[in-house]
């Protein structure tokens, strides 16, 4: 089992629509990256967060500590949110970064 | 703004070739990572460091090894290239918990 596990793997929806990515987590973390990955492109950190709740834009990342889980929700999707979207846990005490597999985001218009 | 660069965006080698991958960032960072992204597999550390001259293995650091003798570069080695070794390469800097990518280097190894 992966310390990290992300769902869904993939994830097709109209544009407008309202978006749920989840993470859960087996280590004990200080911190979780939700990072952004266009095809071909590098990847971009839209948040870290080590409690509650963080906005930019229509874009919103929770985290629960006691039950080691985040959620990334994005509201009035678009179609240039189609990325593929990476939870990844900062380990207690290192600086590594635990992955999750990613999941493929496809917004249609 | 921070910035990391890696060398070269596209890289077609040979099996057996020896590959080099250069990163630099320019925000005085301690730490550098080196991943590969592999479809399935997501985001793999190969290597990283703590500092100049330091480095540690991640997850998977067989047939690679890294260089680091000034703090803004760190360089991957591929000793003698394979095909298993055909990746995207993603390097990145981080200061406290703060990771930040450069664009990646898509390695083919025919």
């Amino acid at each position: 089992k992966n310390e990290v596990e992300q769902s869904p793997q993939n994830l097709t929806a109209q544009e407008g629509e309202f978006i749920t990515i989840n993470c859960s987590y087996s280590v004990g973390i200080s911190a979780l990256h939700w990072l952004q990955q266009h095809p071909g492109g590098g990847i971009v950190s839209l948040f870290m967060l080590s409690s509650g709740k963080k906005k930019h834009g229509r874009l919103i990342a929770t985290i629960n500590i006691q039950e080691k889980h985040s959620s990334l929700h994005i509201t009035a999707s678009h179609p240039r949110d189609s990325a593929v979207y990476i939870c990844a846990a900062i380990i207690q005490g290192a600086q590594k970064l635990v992955f999750g597999q990613g999941t493929r985001l496809t917004i249609n218009p | 703004d921070v910035k990391v660069t890696q060398s070269s965006r596209y890289l077609v080698k040979r099996t057996g070739e020896k590959v080099f991958l250069e990163c630099v960032q320019d925000m005085d960072h301690e730490n550098m990572f080196w991943y590969r992204q592999d479809p399935g597999l997501g985001l793999r550390l190969i290597y990283f460091s703590y500092d100049v001259k330091m480095k540690e293995k991640g997850d998977i650091p067989e047939g690679y090894s890294v260089s680091r003798e000034k703090k803004e570069r760190f360089s991957l080695i591929l000793e003698s290239a394979s095909t298993n070794q055909t990746s995207m390469y993603l390097c990145a800097s981080s200061h406290y918990n703060e990771q930040y990518f450069g664009p990646g280097t898509r390695l083919t190894v025919t």
